[in-house]
């Protein structure tokens, strides 16, 4: 069973467009976080939510918005898609007292 | 915001070899994480350190947090093939509920057979 699972894997779109990404994890954990890996491979944080509460919002377009249904799912909606959106997109969850993320495999979102 | 200035970027070495990267930070964290991406696939935690001065091993890995609170390394012996991927190291301050990781730019480390 896949613990932190995101769909879909690739994502190919044009600019103006809305998108999402969903994510899923069965481990049980209240921390849910949305992290963006652009062409040099670094990874920064966008959001977290711990228990459907937005808990962290890193400076980001608000063109991106979170949505939490449930603490095991954690979904990301991005508006009005630009070239810069092109990047990796990864969700995690996080084991409750640690800082132990456990990462999904990836959203790869290409703008063209 | 913190910074984490991870080195080296990269490293091609031979199959057997030892490897070192660190990790140098400019404030304090209470947790170092170290992590590997292999490609196409999302980041996997190697080790965890909580404690200053702890040195921890997974295997042919070992990492320590520094004394200093500032800093961590981490050391692979005998490299494999298998090996190959993108290394971060990974500082947290917690506080509250609000766990914030923030991640080094990587080291990706090559290994010729």
């Amino acid at each position: 069973d896949t613990a932190v699972s995101q769909t879909p894997k690739y994502l190919v779109t044009q600019m103006g467009n809305d998108k999402s990404i969903k994510c899923e994890q069965n481990l049980g954990h209240d921390t849910m976080y949305w992290y963006k890996q652009d062409s040099k491979k670094f990874l920064k944080i966008m959001f977290s939510y711990n228990n459907k509460e937005l808990i962290i919002n890193e400076t980001v377009p608000n063109r991106f918005s979170p949505k939490s249904p449930d603490k095991a799912h954690l979904n990301l909606h991005i508006n009005s898609l630009e070239l810069g959106d092109s990047a990796v997109y990864f969700c995690a969850s996080r084991q409750a007292n640690t800082g132990e993320l456990f990462f999904g495999e990836g959203s790869r979102l290409t703008v063209l | 915001g913190q910074q984490l200035n991870q080195s080296p970027q990269s490293m091609f070495i031979q199959e057997g070899e030892d490897v070192s990267m660190n990790c140098t930070s400019s404030s304090i964290f209470n947790t170092w994480l170290w992590y590997k991406q292999d490609p196409g696939e999302g980041p996997v935690l190697l080790i965890a350190l909580y404690k200053a001065g702890e040195l921890t091993s997974n295997g042919r890995l070992t990492a320590q947090f520094g004394i200093t609170r500032k800093d961590s390394f981490l050391n692979i012996s005998a490299s494999i093939p298998s090996d190959v991927g993108i290394y971060f190291c990974a500082g947290l301050n917690s506080g509250g509920s609000n766990y914030k990781l923030t991640f080094g730019k990587g080291t990706l480390l090559t290994v010729n057979p």
